[in-house]
């Protein structure tokens, strides 16, 4: 079966803790994306990666990292930095970033920072 | 800049019932046009998508049209049911650019 899994379903950190959710994809992509989701907000962009080694900053980028060491994982980790950390954050992944393929998205982790 | 607007949920319906989840959208060029669904407390799935103007979308029922000269891709169903509760979300991808999303429309269908 083809998808991609996140890891924990449901986290908790305490403030001042850097903190690291994986995303693992077996779809073949080469396109990875880590959106945060709050309340009656749409999805905003984090960071995405087109490509193994490289990756750019999204919309929200402050206040956190990634890696993309292999085509099958791009982790986000959450610093100390990101003032509000407490959110749900879902990783997604295409074909290839440009038009018309679809970006296919995990079940998502809910991070709680207290 | 590119952006959707949604209508405000959420959306109560019953069984059976008509649903429209209007979007309207600003861009520059000519966008591809989305609908995702989510599930509680699960990620997003693509319903639907249009590529080019007049296009009409079609997925389990749902049905979408990209209206160019309205800037609009209203999401229509004309029987809902209980499972179909969940946040619609619309989408934009101007080009090769990333997905600009909605803020979501909540729909909550009782029997």
């Amino acid at each position: 079966d083809g998808g991609i899994t996140q890891s924990p379903k449901y986290l908790f950190r305490k403030e001042g803790q850097n903190v690291t959710l994986s995303c693992e994809q077996n779809l073949n992509h080469d396109a990875m994306y880590w959106y945060r989701q709050d309340p009656g907000q749409g999805l905003r962009l984090i960071y995405y990666s087109q490509i193994v080694n490289d990756f750019q900053k999204g919309d929200i980028a402050e206040g956190y990292s990634v890696s993309r060491e292999k085509k099958e994982s791009f982790p986000l980790t959450v610093t100390s930095a990101q003032k509000n950390p407490t959110a749900f954050y879902l990783c997604a992944s295409s074909l290839d970033q440009r038009d018309p393929y679809e970006q296919y998205f995990g079940p998502g982790t809910r991070l709680t920072v207290t | 800049g590119d952006s959707v607007t949604q209508m405000e949920g959420p959306v109560t319906l019953s069984e059976e019932a008509f649903l429209t989840i209007n979007c309207t959208y600003t861009a520059t060029g000519y966008p591809s046009l989305f609908w995702y669904v989510q599930y509680p407390g699960e990620g997003l799935q693509l319903l639907l998508k249009a590529t080019k103007a007049d296009d009409k979308g079609s997925n389990k029922g749902f049905e979408a049209t990209y209206r160019k000269e309205t800037t609009s891709f209203h999401l229509e169903k004309g029987s809902v049911q209980v499972s179909d509760s969940a946040v619609y979300f619309c989408a934009l991808r101007p080009g090769f650019q990333k997905l600009v999303f909605g803020t979501g429309t909540r729909l909550l269908v009782s029997p």
